[in-house]
């Protein structure tokens, strides 16, 4: 069964733009949900997806947003963008809803110069 | 709000040495408890899990119990390899179904030298 796939591994941005990054989970699980990792701050949950819909969401601003297809593919998306959203950004998969066991994909390296 | 807490490191040990990474938490009710390791360059896998109190998880010659009385969810291993080398993250879930996703430590750099 393929893992967590996550496109495109690595991109560079300018302040002020906007990026879009994707997410195809494993077969048959239907929620996914989104992690920012760095440094300083360390892993942080963004918000998760169950059936197209968003289920919960972490402390990000409203600049920080995401959506699910009926595949369960999931992307987000990143607008106006900062220096500090320079980070490592995790999508896992699960079979059911909420703070299960999840399979995380290798992340996508977003740097905003 | 929940949160957990763990040693940073870097820790450095030789190998077959014994190795404990602590965890402690902090939650509201009875949460599930996970270990998780990052090797370079890749995601996080689960290494282990204990769902319940006084429950053990162990894989790959990894150990950890769930304490309830000391909130904690310790990672032992008796003898460490090269590959071990990795990053360790402890982890719970929130057993009011997940609201806030997993809550992870800030991660403990394991090196072990040959």
């Amino acid at each position: 069964k393929a893992g967590v796939t996550q496109t495109p591994r690595y991109l560079i941005k300018t302040r002020g733009q906007q990026v879009t990054l994707s997410c195809s989970p494993i077969s048959g699980h239907r929620s996914v949900s989104w992690y920012q990792q760095t440094p300083g701050q360390g892993l942080q949950f963004l918000f998760e997806y169950f059936s197209e819909t968003q289920r919960n969401k972490g402390n990000f601003p409203g600049r920080f947003s995401g959506r699910q297809f009926s595949n369960s593919r999931s992307e987000m998306n990143v607008s106006t963008l900062e220096l500090g959203d320079s980070a490592l950004y995790l999508c896992a998969s699960s079979e059911g809803f909420g703070a299960g066991e999840l399979f995380f994909g290798e992340g996508s390296r977003l740097t905003v110069l | 709000g929940n949160s957990v807490t763990q040693m940073e490191g870097p820790v450095t040990l030789s190998e077959e040495a014994f190795l404990t990474i602590n965890c402690t938490y902090t939650a509201t009710g009875y949460p599930s408890l996970f270990w998780y390791v990052q090797y370079p360059g890749e995601g996080l896998q689960l290494l282990l899990k204990a769902t319940k109190a006084d429950d053990k998880g162990s894989n790959k010659g990894f150990e950890a119990t769930y304490r309830k009385e000391t909130t904690s969810f310790h990672l032992e291993k008796g003898s460490v390899q090269v590959s071990d080398s990795a990053v360790y993250f402890c982890a719970l879930g929130d057993s009011g179904g997940g609201a806030d996703g997993l809550t992870f430590g800030k991660g403990t750099h394991l090196i072990i030298q040959p």
